[in-house]
Order: structure tokens, then sequence, then C-alpha cells
């Protein structure tokens, strides 16, 4: 079974700074990928990142990056100079890539920035 | 990527009423999947919806409760039947492209039982 743990339920950051979000996994399959999605107030799922279990270098977005680090079982989304527009809730999930497509979701982390 | 809309985008219903949610995608996913999202919480899968045959459930979710239907590959409907007050929540579509890793999300809908 997968399973992802995001231990933030809430982070305040200061507008203009980084922010790192945390998210460890935890997975018996040798062949998964990582997401993060953000969730706005208004409901919709934005997909930001996106990371594979066999992917050497970390992957980037714009200001969104992921620190993956396999053997650690980690992959923190990094945004960097954060703006007010980044407010929502943060979700990492993961998948197995053979087989079920299901995703399953860590129980997200609120992100706050403060002008 | 995948433009997913859904209809409607929210609504208030009675206890035991039914609500069916339309989800409309904009290229020929592989693969459509319903979740819910329960106040505070993080989102379930419901079920995988299959093109032409029953969709497949997950643990705790039931065809009577949530019947779903994908008549062809870029439509899909999901039924909150018998509704109760703890039906509340965020019903999402979501869809995968052939060959690629993201899904995609509509932008779900709000459902309040009263």
């Amino acid at each position: 079974a997968q399973k992802i743990t995001q231990t933030q339920p809430g982070m305040f950051v200061q507008e203009k700074e980084a922010v790192t979000l945390d998210c460890t996994y935890d997975t018996s399959d040798q062949s998964y990928g990582l997401f993060w999605y953000k969730q706005p107030s208004s409901g919709e799922m934005i997909f930001l990142i996106y990371q594979g279990s066999y992917d050497e270098q970390n992957a980037t977005e714009g200001r969104y990056s992921l620190n993956f680090q396999k053997a650690r079982k980690s992959a923190n989304l990094v945004i960097s100079a954060s703006q007010l527009g980044d407010s929502a809730m943060y979700f990492c999930a993961m998948r197995k890539l053979q087989g079920a497509q299901k995703l399953v979701f860590g129980q997200g982390t609120r992100l706050t920035i403060n002008p | 990527s995948a433009v997913i809309s859904q209809k409607p985008s929210r609504d208030i219903c009675q206890r035991g009423t039914s609500l069916t949610i339309q989800c409309q995608v904009d290229s020929q996913v592989t693969m459509m999947f319903w979740y819910r999202q329960q106040p505070g919480q993080s989102l379930t899968l419901i079920a995988t919806a299959n093109q032409g045959s029953e969709a497949t459930y997950e643990s705790g979710f039931v065809i009577d409760k949530f019947p779903i239907s994908r008549p062809n590959l870029t439509f899909s409907t999901l039924t909150v039947s018998n509704m109760s007050p703890e039906d509340s929540s965020i019903y999402l579509c979501s869809g995968a492209l052939a060959r690629q890793e993201t899904q995609y999300f509509g932008p779900g809908t709000r459902l309040l039982v009263l």
C-alpha cells in the first residue's frame, strides 16, 4: 500500500520568501510518480509539478521545484519568491506507474503568504 | 494538458434525493476518476470510470450509492444517491491522458445536503 505524509498542517510565510512544504511517502513499488497539487479556496485542484521515481534530476516548473530524495523517501515542494496568490492548500500525492493509476493523497498543508 | 469541466459547480440538496454530476474532458483521456473531498479532509478516490463497462469502486464505496457511467472517452457522470448530510463534500472528476503521468482535475462540485 502507498502512503503520503504531510506533517505541516499550516505554514505562514512572508511574501517574497522561499517556502518548503514537506512530503514523505511510503511504497513498495519500484516505479512510481510523485505529484504536487494546489487547491485554492475555490476548490479546484491545480497540478503543479511531477517527479518520476527514475528521474535523476529534480523537477522544476517555474517558481516550483521538487526536492526529491529517494533514499529518504521525501518529495518536498519548494516555492521560490512566494506571492500572495500562493496562499492555498497544497497536496502531495503519489501513484504507481504500472497498473492502477489512482492517486493517493496526503492530508495537505495550508500555506498562508503574509504581505 | 486536459481541460475538464463539471456541472453543476455547486448544489444544495435535500436528504433522500439524488444528484447527478457531469464531467466532460476536451481530450481523449485513457482513464477517468471520481474523488470525494469531505470538509477539511484530503481527497479519496471513489471509483475509476471505465468506458462502456461498470466502474471499479474503491473499498467503502458501492455502486448503489455512487452509480457511475462513462458512455464514451470524454464524458462521465457520478450520481450521489439517497443523499444524507454526510455526503456533503466536494466531488472532483479527474482524467489522465495516454502516455502522460499527470492527472488533471475538474473544478469540482460542491454539494451541501440538508
